[in-house]
């Protein structure tokens, strides 16, 4: 099992150009997250996923969109980016939306918007 | 809003030293308190969790203790070696039917040999 993956690994964009941020996870979990890690900051929930076909807000939404693609895929979009938003993104995967649900990290997409 | 505030945001330890890493939380409806542990450049992993139910839980060298009373959990590892350097965060479930999980800004542990 590879677990989450994601892709990019890193990506440099610049302000006001759009990118996608793939996820997928190979464990058949139900709920999914994303998450933008910046130093001092701990890990933020941007958007999340219960299960397949619902996504809602997470602490930092704004500037963001996601697509539940499927049970095993989830995407972030960013559709005019910011430096404001250069970041570390980490997608997440959990059995359910218990509360009580190890999460699952993938390796991150370090991005740069200049 | 929410809030877990985590201390102390760097620790540094010799080698064979105990450290210890505190976490308050906010929200009395939170009951589920996982720590996780990030080294440079990789993704943050789970190395213990603790229930509500639960005061304490022990994984060889790393401990978890919960009071909920006072709505405070710490990390204790024992016997620090190198290869625990990282930084570690804790989190605690947002009450109600959400589940999301809210961290702290995480603690920076150095061991020095």
């Amino acid at each position: 099992n590879a677990g989450v993956t994601q892709t990019p690994k890193f990506q440099v964009l610049k302000t006001g150009q759009s990118m996608t941020l793939q996820c997928a996870q190979d464990m058949n979990h139900n709920s999914m997250y994303w998450y933008r890690q910046d130093p001092g900051m701990g890990l933020r929930l941007i958007y999340y996923s219960a299960s397949e076909g619902t996504t809602d807000k997470g602490e930092v939404p704004n500037g963001y969109n996601v697509s539940r693609l499927n049970k095993r895929e989830f995407s972030l979009r960013l559709e005019s980016a910011a430096p404001s938003q250069t970041s570390v993104y980490f997608c997440a995967s959990s059995e359910a939306l218990t509360g009580e649900e190890t999460q699952y990290f993938g390796p991150g997409t370090r991005l740069l918007v200049l | 809003g929410e809030n877990v505030e985590q201390h102390p945001s760097t620790l540094s330890v010799q080698e064979g030293d105990s450290a210890v890493i505190k976490c308050t939380y906010s929200d009395s409806a939170s009951n589920y308190f996982p720590w996780y542990k990030q080294e440079l450049g990789k993704r943050p992993q789970l190395i213990i969790d603790i229930r509500s139910n639960v005061g304490e839980k022990k994984d060889q060298r790393i401990a978890v203790t919960l009071n909920k009373t006072a709505k405070h959990f710490s990390l204790h590892i024992t016997e620090t070696q190198p290869e625990d350097s990282a930084v570690y965060f804790c989190a605690a479930s947002k009450g109600g039917s959400q589940g999301n999980l809210i961290f702290g800004k995480g603690t920076k542990l150095s061991v020095k040999p």
